[in-house]
């Protein structure tokens, strides 16, 4: 069965700097997105995006943080000047090219911020 | 109040029992639902996905919706101790955005 993928599993990185995680959706989704689970919280939507252009962002979502499909398979959440409070799992998700299909998880990248 | 409500257990189950996981929401613009099970360190795995109030059922898994009470639940029957895992309940109004509850953590028992 197809799925998402993500890399890397795990990111170690210094506060201040920047991370660029990666994910392959699944080959004929169209629509992507990002979340993130803080250690013992929920899972939080992010970003959608959609025909190369964002759909809809959260409040989590500002200036630090930048999506882009740089090519016809990758997903990229880019964190600028990374901070603590960044540490989390981030999934991307895609689904299907009809609105309103399930979304299809990956299995995350660990980001650590120390 | 928060928009998907859980009780997070944990839920300690014998195995071949039926398990009823439950979520409430406030948010009337909600109009599909999907149950995901999540094993430790892993993605977010989708089990069921439903858009209209009544009940669902895909092999041991029955999702049920009654979007007047907003209330969903996932019935697990004959649960096994692969089964063990945390369970996230989470609704879609618009715009392909989730809204995911906390999760309830459920363990079977040999």
């Amino acid at each position: 069965e197809p799925e998402v993928t993500q890399t890397p599993s795990h990111q170690v990185t210094q506060m201040g700097q920047e991370v660029i995680l990666r994910c392959v959706p699944i080959s004929n989704h169209l629509y992507f997105y990002w979340y993130r689970q803080i250690l013992g919280q929920k899972v939080e939507f992010l970003v959608s995006f959609y025909n190369n252009e964002i759909s809809e962002k959260s409040e989590i979502f500002d200036d630090q943080f930048s999506v882009e499909r740089p090519d016809g398979s990758n997903f990229t959440l880019k964190i600028r000047s990374t901070k603590l409070e960044d540490s989390a799992m981030y999934f991307c998700a895609s689904s299907d090219r009809t609105e309103n299909q399930p979304q299809h998880f990956g299995d995350g990248t660990r980001l650590s911020i120390l | 109040q928060k928009e998907v409500e859980q009780d997070p257990g944990p839920l300690s189950v014998p195995e071949g029992a039926i398990v009823s996981l439950n979520c409430t929401y406030s948010n009337s613009a909600f109009q599909y639902f999907m149950w995901y099970r999540q094993y430790s360190r892993k993605g977010p795995e989708l089990l069921m996905y439903t858009y209209s109030s009544g009940n669902k059922e895909d092999g041991r898994f029955t999702a049920q919706v009654d979007k007047s009470s907003k209330y969903i639940s996932l019935f697990i029957r004959d649960s096994q101790p692969s089964d063990s895992a945390t369970y996230l309940c989470a609704g879609e109004g618009g715009g392909n955005k989730l809204t995911f509850g906390t999760g309830t953590q459920l363990k079977v028992e040999l």
